[in-house]
C-alpha cells in the first residue's frame, strides 16, 4: 500500500453533470498530481499542485479544476462531463526535493460517463 | 507523437521464463526514468528509478538499463512468475519546474502457466 487513498473507487455520471474526485496524500508529502488514463493508454497529466498552489498543467481545458488543502489532500472537479471524460483518474502524491522525487500512485477513480 | 514509445504492445512467456521490454523516449533534458508496473485498474507502482547519469538499476528480479546517448531504455525480468502479468510502464520525467511524469503507453504482459 502507498498511503494514496482516493475516492470513491467507481463512479457513473450523466453527460453534462459535474464530478468531483477525491485524492488523500501521503503523510509528509506537499504536492499531489492528478492524471487520466483512458483504456489501453498510459495515464496523461492533468495538473499538479505544490503547496495549495498549481504549478504545472497538462493539456486539458479549463473545466478540469483542482484544489489542494492545507493537509496537502486534493480535489479534482470536472464541469459539464463529456463521453470522453470516462477513464482511471490517478492520484500521485510525492515530497519535492533531493535527488528526484518519488511518486506514489492511489488506486485511481473509473469515471463512467454515459 | 508520443514523447515515450514502448516495445512491445503485447507479451506472452512462460512462467520461469526471462523477457526484456523496451522503451524509445524523445524527452530531453530529463532529471530521471522510471519503470512501473500497473495492474488492471490499479494505480502503478515504481519499479526502478535512474537519473540520466545511471547506466542500470536492478530492483530484485527487475533490471532496469538506459543509454542516455541512444535515448533508449530496457526492462529485463528474469525467471518471470505469474504475479508479473500486468501492464509495464516507462516514463520520463522533464527537467521542468514540477515534475511531470510522462509516461509510455506501456507493455501489457501476460505469464503463462
Amino acid at each position: 500500500e502507498t498511503g494514496v487513498t482516493q475516492s470513491p473507487t467507481h463512479l457513473i455520471k450523466t453527460r453534462g453533470q459535474q464530478v468531483t474526485l477525491r485524492c488523500s496524500s501521503q503523510s509528509g508529502h506537499n504536492t499531489v498530481s492528478w492524471y487520466q488514463q483512458a483504456l489501453g493508454q498510459g495515464p496523461q497529466f492533468i495538473f499538479q499542485y505544490y503547496r495549495e498552489e498549481e504549478n504545472g498543467r497538462g493539456n486539458f481545458p479549463p473545466r478540469f479544476s483542482g484544489l489542494q488543502f492545507p493537509n496537502y489532500s486534493s480535489e479534482l472537479n470536472v464541469n459539464a462531463l463529456e463521453l470522453d471524460d470516462s477513464a482511471l483518474y490517478l492520484c500521485a502524491s510525492s515530497l519535492v526535493g533531493g535527488k528526484y522525487t518519488e511518486a506514489f500512485f492511489g488506486q485511481g477513480t473509473r469515471l463512467t460517463v454515459v | 507523437k508520443n514523447q515515450v514509445e514502448q516495445s512491445p504492445q503485447s507479451l506472452i512467456i512462460l512462467e520461469g521464463k526471462n523477457c526484456t521490454l523496451q522503451c524509445n523516449y524523445t524527452v530531453s533534458p530529463f532529471s530521471n526514468l522510471r519503470w512501473y508496473k500497473q495492474d488492471t485498474g490499479r494505480g502503478p507502482v515504481s519499479l526502478t528509478i535512474m537519473t540520466f547519469s545511471e547506466n542500470t538499476k536492478s530492483n530484485g528480479r527487475y533490471t532496469a538499463t538506459l543509454d542516455a546517448d541512444t535515448k533508449q531504455s530496457s526492462l529485463h525480468i528474469t525467471a518471470s512468475q505469474l504475479s508479473d502479468s500486468a501492464s509495464y510502464i516507462c516514463v520520463v520525467i522533464p527537467n521542468t519546474g514540477f515534475q511531470k511524469l510522462v509516461f509510455g503507453t506501456g507493455t501489457r504482459l501476460l505469464v503463462s502457466p
